[in-house]
């Protein structure tokens, strides 16, 4: 079945460390990967696809086959970075299949 | 250039009552999306529309719950006899053609849903 998971629920990071968001799916084919964030009373938005190999906000996220990963990662976190994180995975079937978020919080 | 929008915004009810949450997507998008946000429990796939078919309903938790799409726009969802465990944020999310790595999902506001 197709699964998304991200283990974690909360992520604290002081302003200027590394951010990794970790995210692993389980699918069989060529997955389709996305990021999705929402900020405080903000919709939910798209933050990067996998498709793209952009780097939005300073953030990147690599499909890693092997390891069947796409983690989300940035070098140096801003406090503007605080918000919930969704992975997502499109399955075969054209569903989008949502990770339960992982809260990234970033401290001063 | 409105974006998808959905109303109300927030809806209280009481155990055992019907609810009707609507969805209006951005004009041209074909694909229609709905989803249940509950804490703890991340987004949960719901349903969606290619145009006013639903390919796949597997997603809706019982069959207390029904969607439909008119005119290839407007969507409503339905919960009849909504139980406390349906409380929840209902967001839908529209999109030009089936969301892929090349079409992005817009996502609505939500309709925050309490069942007392």
């Amino acid at each position: 079945a197709q699964r998304v998971t991200q283990p974690e629920k909360l992520l604290s990071v002081f302003k200027g460390a590394p951010v990794e968001l970790k995210c692993n799916y389980s699918y069989s084919g060529s997955p389709e990967l996305f990021w999705y964030v929402q900020y405080s009373r903000q919709r939910l938005q798209l933050l990067l696809r996998h498709i793209s190999r952009e780097s939005i906000k300073g953030f990147t996220a690599d499909l890693n086959k092997g390891e069947t990963s796409f983690h989300l990662k940035k070098p140096f976190a801003q406090e503007e970075d605080s918000a919930m994180y969704y992975c997502a995975l499109r399955d075969r079937d054209d569903k989008i299949i949502f990770g339960k978020g992982t809260r990234l919080h970033i401290l001063p | 250039g409105a974006g998808v929008s959905q109303s109300p915004s927030n809806k209280v009810t009481e155990k055992g009552k019907d609810v009707e949450l609507r969805c209006d997507p951005i004009s041209g998008h074909t694909a229609l999306y709905w989803y249940r946000q509950s804490l703890g429990q991340g987004l949960e796939f719901l349903i969606y529309f290619q145009g006013n078919s639903a390919p796949d309903k597997s997603g809706l938790p019982s069959d207390r719950f029904s969607a439909e799409r008119t005119g290839g726009s407007v969507s409503t969802l339905t919960i009849q006899r909504t139980q406390q465990e349906d409380s929840a944020v209902y967001l839908c999310a529209s999109s030009l053609v089936l969301a892929d790595s090349y079409n992005e999902q817009f996502f609505g506001p939500g309709t925050r849903l309490t069942v007392l």
